[in-house]
């Protein structure tokens, strides 16, 4: 399966500002996914992010909020954009492995003071 | 909306199976059933998925009703390793095969 490196692993923020995740995976893939742990809750998918083209967003993400890059086929930035309390989550990047498995980074545990 | 449902939490005694449900009634024919689990908000990990037939693999069993309607998750000796939160997941096969999760059951193997 895909091994993914995403960065950095956790960071604390003063609101207003912007934080970019990045997510670089050791094989290429077609789809990326973001998605938000919020505390205690499940994930939900953000977006959908396929090379070439702009990410899909989920109901209730937007793209000024949520800007995603996807330059190459091995890498991707979420950004997260001027940011409150309320964006306190933990982001996780996920791929589509060739094997229908689904490999998810470790995760961005983010803070916003 | 959510595409499954799942007891919030469930205890198991160590060295018995643990059986996981999960209703998806909804399920369209081309969207596939996943379960994950994580553990102390660690990346999520792969357990099985399927589509209509019953899967097996080193991990688990997966048994996936006639109907599709519901399925459950068998872990055969639960150990205390097992201990995690366990995930639901229907994938929209003709959406970019975006998984899209449930609440999750918290499972707790005790000894």
């Amino acid at each position: 399966s895909a091994v993914i490196s995403q960065k950095p692993s956790r960071d604390i923020c003063q609101r207003g500002t912007s934080l970019t995740i990045q997510c670089q995976v050791d094989s290429q893939v077609t789809m990326m996914f973001w998605y938000r742990q919020q505390p205690g809750q499940s994930l939900t998918l953000i977006a959908t992010a396929n090379q070439g083209s702009e990410a899909t967003y989920e109901s209730g993400f937007v793209i000024d909020k949520f800007p995603i890059s996807r330059p190459n086929l091995t890498f991707s930035t979420l950004t997260v954009s001027n940011m409150s309390p309320e964006d306190s989550s933990i982001y996780l990047c996920s791929v589509r492995d060739r094997g229908d498995g689904y490999t998810f980074g470790s995760g961005t545990r983010l803070t916003v003071v | 909306d959510a595409k499954t449902t799942q007891p919030p939490s469930m205890d198991c005694a160590e060295g018995r199976a643990a059986n996981l449900p999960c209703n998806h009634s909804t399920i369209s024919g081309n969207e596939y059933v996943y379960w994950y689990r994580q553990i102390h908000s660690q990346g999520p990990q792969y357990i099985i998925h399927g589509l209509k037939n019953n899967e097996t693999n080193e991990m688990a069993s997966l048994i996936i009703t006639e109907d599709r309607k519901s399925s459950t998750l068998i872990l055969p000796h639960a150990t205390l390793r097992d201990t995690a939160v366990y995930y639901c997941i229907v994938m929209i096969y003709n959406q970019g095969g975006k998984l899209i999760f449930g609440q999750g059951t918290e499972l707790s193997v005790k000894p």
